[in-house]
């Protein structure tokens, strides 16, 4: 099992759909990422949270630490959000390192 | 502004050859990494650096080589070692690392494909 589930993997919705993309994580962490893939690869940071909720824009992040489980949410949906959406989480145990999910592609059409 | 240059953007390859991935900072930030990125897998760690002439090894570092001889620049060797060096490959830094990095910057990606 990895450490860094996401789902769905592949999903598709119509312009103005709200959004919602899974994490679930297995490991102890100091906090987790949201990042979104370009179509072009680049990779940005979206978020970095580790209790709560953050909000930027249309984007709202939430995580439950006892849970093990983090959302993204996409209100208002647009195509400029079609991208690839990787949720990553620093291990606090062992080797500390990166663990990143396999990735959710999002296509929204217009 | 800040962030994370990479060059090229795309690469073309003979087999045999080495070829090297440019990545500079101007984040004053210590960690970089480098990660490969395959078609429908997440991102593996080639190599990571915590500290100017520091590095360590990542979960993918055969065929790989890198050096941090200055605080902004990490760059990447494809050797010929590296059986199936075809890939899209990622440069990252943040301000801190291991368990507490921080935010993470990543550059543009460089596409190298072997002919």
């Amino acid at each position: 099992k990895n450490e860094v589930e996401q789902s769905p993997q592949n999903l598709t919705a119509q312009e103005g759909e709200f959004i919602t993309i899974n994490c679930s994580y297995s490991v102890g962490i100091s906090a987790l990422h949201w990042l979104q893939q370009h179509p072009g690869g680049g990779i940005v940071s979206l978020f970095m949270l580790s209790s709560g909720k953050k909000k930027h824009g249309r984007l709202i992040a939430t995580i439950n630490i006892q849970e093990k489980h983090s959302s993204l949410h996409i209100t208002a949906s647009h195509p400029r959000d079609s991208a690839v959406y990787i949720c990553a989480v620093p291990i606090i145990q062992g080797a500390q390192k990166l663990v990143f999910g396999q990735g959710t592609r999002l296509t929204i059409n217009p | 502004d800040g962030g994370i240059t990479q060059s090229p953007k795309y690469l073309f390859r003979k087999e045999g050859q080495n070829v090297t991935l440019s990545c500079e900072q101007n984040l004053n930030h210590d960690a970089m990494y480098w990660y490969r990125q395959d078609p429908g897998q997440g991102l593996r760690l080639i190599y990571y650096s915590q500290i100017v002439n520091d590095f360590q090894k990542g979960d993918i570092a055969e065929g790989y080589s890198v050096s941090r001889e200055k605080k902004e620049s990490f760059p990447l060797t494809v050797t010929s070692a590296q059986k199936n060096p075809t890939a899209f490959y990622l440069c990252a830094s943040s301000i801190g690392w291991g368990a507490h990095p921080g935010e993470l910057f990543f550059g543009e990606g460089s596409r190298l494909t072997v002919l």
